[in-house]
């Protein structure tokens, strides 16, 4: 397997233009995670999904974010409109619950989509 | 909710000699704390976890410690080399909820 991908690994765009991040976990996971990673604010958990329908997104800084899991391997966030303060590494991360059985619960983190809003 | 914290943020140390790590949380029902490393410009990656039921774990020369009524979990690291230079964070779940809170890290760089 390919591991976890995202796309773009590098992002800059202008302040109030529209950002999609695009994810692919690892085939046949059932958990998504987005993170967000800065100096500032360190790693943080965006919203998380399982089975593609979101469980918790109140890690969303705002409405300007949102996050949809259309089918088990795609999922996106964007963020419209973008501000400067939203230049960070964003994180996708995926993991494979074992139901049933001690599981490790680790989660595969994608290599990140750097994102520059000037 | 978990909050997490992680000291200290940054440490040096020699090569050869131990690093530790310490971190607290503040949810008593968390029952799994997954360590992860960062190498610079990379993605984290687990390099351990423990579950709630079990004190100390160790593999090769990291090991990990909790103790459950302090709320207290550690990562120490023995004979450091430098690529043990990295960012690592502690995190803490509860596993029915999935949910994994995640401290802000520590720098570490192992001087050759």
């Amino acid at each position: 397997d390919a591991g976890v991908i995202q796309s773009p690994r590098h992002e800059v765009t202008e302040m109030g233009q529209e950002v999609t991040l695009r994810c692919k976990p690892i085939s046949g996971h059932d958990y998504l995670f987005w993170y967000r990673q800065t100096m500032m604010r360190g790693l943080e958990l965006l919203i998380y999904f399982n089975n593609n329908v979101p469980i918790d997104d109140s890690g969303m800084p705002e409405d300007r974010f949102s996050a949809k899991m259309p089918n088990a391997s795609f999922s996106t966030l964007k963020i419209q409109p973008s501000e400067p303060r939203d230049s960070a590494v964003y994180f996708c991360a995926s993991s494979f619950r074992a139901v049933g059985r001690l599981g490790t619960y680790e989660q595969y983190f994608g290599p990140g989509t750097r994102l520059t809003v000037t | 909710g978990e909050n997490v914290e992680q000291h200290p943020s940054t440490l040096s140390v020699q090569e050869g000699d131990s690093a530790v790590i310490k971190c607290t949380y503040s949810d008593s029902a968390s029952n799994y704390f997954p360590w992860y490393k960062q190498e610079l410009g990379k993605r984290p990656q687990l390099i351990i976890d423990i579950r709630s039921n079990v004190g100390e774990k160790k593999d090769q020369r990291i090991a990990v410690t909790l103790n459950k009524t302090a709320k207290h979990f550690s990562l120490h690291i023995t004979e450091t080399q430098p690529e043990d230079s990295a960012v690592y964070f502690c995190a803490a779940s509860i596993t029915s909820y999935d949910k994994v809170i995640f401290g802000p890290g520590t720098s570490l760089s192992v001087i050759p």
